[in-house]
């Protein structure tokens, strides 16, 4: 079964950091590009960066570039989310997601893990 | 960054009427187009690629098509569990940027 699985969020204070994790299972986690996309409370859907098969390519939204960086562990089928400086506008349900190549669309989600940015 | 834009915002329906959702690109995006939909309290789920590639597994009441920088999803019949919000996306170009949502509920 295809299964995304993020972990990681929680409360954490402005100017903090946090780590997210996202684990893979059930496909060959090293042949999908992969992507975090979050939701703010009651907004819509934002991309915030993806990473390629072998993490050598890696791209970022504005609104976070230079703040968090994207990884992964192909041996540990685990992608990661380095989040640093955060501000309560970072506030959101983070989702991680596989792309799958030629459409490029998100055909894998996770459930998601949610980061509250609060003082 | 190519703009998404999406009509309506909203909408009423009820089980059993067909609809449609437009979607827009600020400039062309070939047929890189994507129809999530996205249930509360839920993840995203991918219904159609490609513009018009219907997910395996998805339902077939539902239809995407267009090309460049205009774009439709249509739901044939609704059903209760089409009642959520849908959110087109260009897979293009990065960012991967997204329409602000069209919400379902109902009549």
């Amino acid at each position: 079964q295809l299964q995304l699985v993020e972990s990681g969020g929680g409360l954490v204070k402005p100017g903090g950091s946090l780590t997210l994790s996202c684990e893979a299972s059930g496909f060959t986690f090293s042949d999908f590009f992969m992507n975090w996309v979050r939701q703010a409370p009651g907004k819509g859907l934002e991309w915030i960066s993806y990473i390629s098969r072998s993490g050598s390519m890696k791209e970022y939204a504005e609104s976070v570039t230079g703040r968090f960086t994207i990884s992964r562990d192909n041996a540990k089928r685990s992608l990661y989310l380095e989040m640093n400086s955060l501000r309560v506008e970072d506030t959101a349900v983070y989702y991680c997601a596989r792309e799958v190549a030629n459409h490029n669309n998100m055909d894998v989600w996770g459930k998601g893990t949610t980061v509250t940015v609060s003082s | 960054d190519i703009q998404m834009t999406q009509s309506p915002s909203s909408l009423s329906a009820s089980v059993g009427d067909a609809v449609t959702i437009t979607c827009r690109a600020s400039q062309s995006i070939s047929t890189f187009l994507s129809w999530y939909r996205q249930k509360p309290g839920k993840a995203p789920e991918l219904l159609i690629y490609g513009t018009s590639s219907l997910r395996r597994g998805a339902p077939s009441r539902f239809s995407g098509s267009g090309s460049g920088t205009e774009f439709t999803l249509t739901i044939s019949s609704l059903q209760p569990e089409d009642f959520a919000t849908y959110y087109c996306q260009q897979s293009y170009t990065t960012p991967r940027t997204f329409g602000p949502g069209t919400k379902v509920d109902f009549k």
